[in-house]
């Protein structure tokens, strides 16, 4: 059982160039999150998606752009990266809803993205 | 508003020694609360986590968490602490606004010293 995983894991890109990264979960869960982690920030919600086709924004969404046409899939694009952007990007998924047992995220391996 | 305060950068212990990394929130209702650590280069991973019930939580690894509503904590502690705990560890809350949010707390690294 895989879980979650991300891809790439190391990524080195140039300002203003697109970069793609990808998130593939094996649950079905309903939710699923993108996160960055920098330091003296801890973690901060980009976007996240409740279902297939429905997305919202999350704390600092400037920048990035989510899609997903599938349950398993949910890709976070940086239309033209900037130095800013380099940071730790994690992939969430939760099975929220139905049940208050059901509310834990749990996380992928992350990916490591340097903007130079 | 609601928030989550890890009042701790670090905490420092040594081993074999109880350990406690400080939590606390603030949320209107009653709070779904979650202990996750993170290990270097790692994703986060779940600890444990509080939705109602016993006010200690038990969890993996043998970390354990204390929800005291009346001082909005929710510790979590370990009677005898390893060298390989040694990691980054976060707090967070259910956004009560939005279901399937969570809120976390900035992390607090723990220093486990032999």
């Amino acid at each position: 059982d895989a879980g979650i995983t991300q891809s790439p894991r190391y990524k080195i890109t140039e300002t203003g160039r697109q970069v793609t990264l990808m998130c593939h979960q094996t649950w079905s869960h309903s939710y699923m999150f993108w996160y960055r982690q920098d330091l003296g920030h801890g973690l901060r919600l980009i976007y996240y998606s409740a279902a297939a086709d429905i997305t919202d924004k999350g704390e600092v969404p400037d920048g990035y752009v989510v899609s997903r046409s599938k349950t398993e899939n949910f890709p976070l694009t940086l239309e033209s990266a900037t130095r800013s952007q380099t940071s730790v990007y994690f992939c969430a998924t939760s099975e929220t809803g139905g049940s208050r047992l059901k509310e834990t995220q749990y996380f992928g391996p992350g990916t490591r993205l340097l903007v130079l | 508003a609601q928030s989550v305060a890890q009042p701790e950068d670090q905490v420092n212990v040594a081993e074999g020694n109880p350990l406690t990394v400080k939590c606390t929130y603030s949320v209107s209702g009653n709070p779904y609360l979650f202990w996750y650590v993170q290990y270097p280069n790692r994703g986060l991973q779940f600890l444990l986590k509080y939705i109602t019930g016993d006010n200690l939580v038990k969890g993996s690894y043998g970390f354990e968490a204390e929800f005291n509503k009346s001082q909005t904590s929710f510790h979590l502690k370990k009677p005898s602490a390893l060298v390989s705990d040694s990691a980054l560890y976060f707090c967070a809350v259910r956004d009560m606004r939005n279901t399937g949010k969570l809120i976390f707390g900035q992390g607090t690294t723990l220093q486990v010293k032999p």
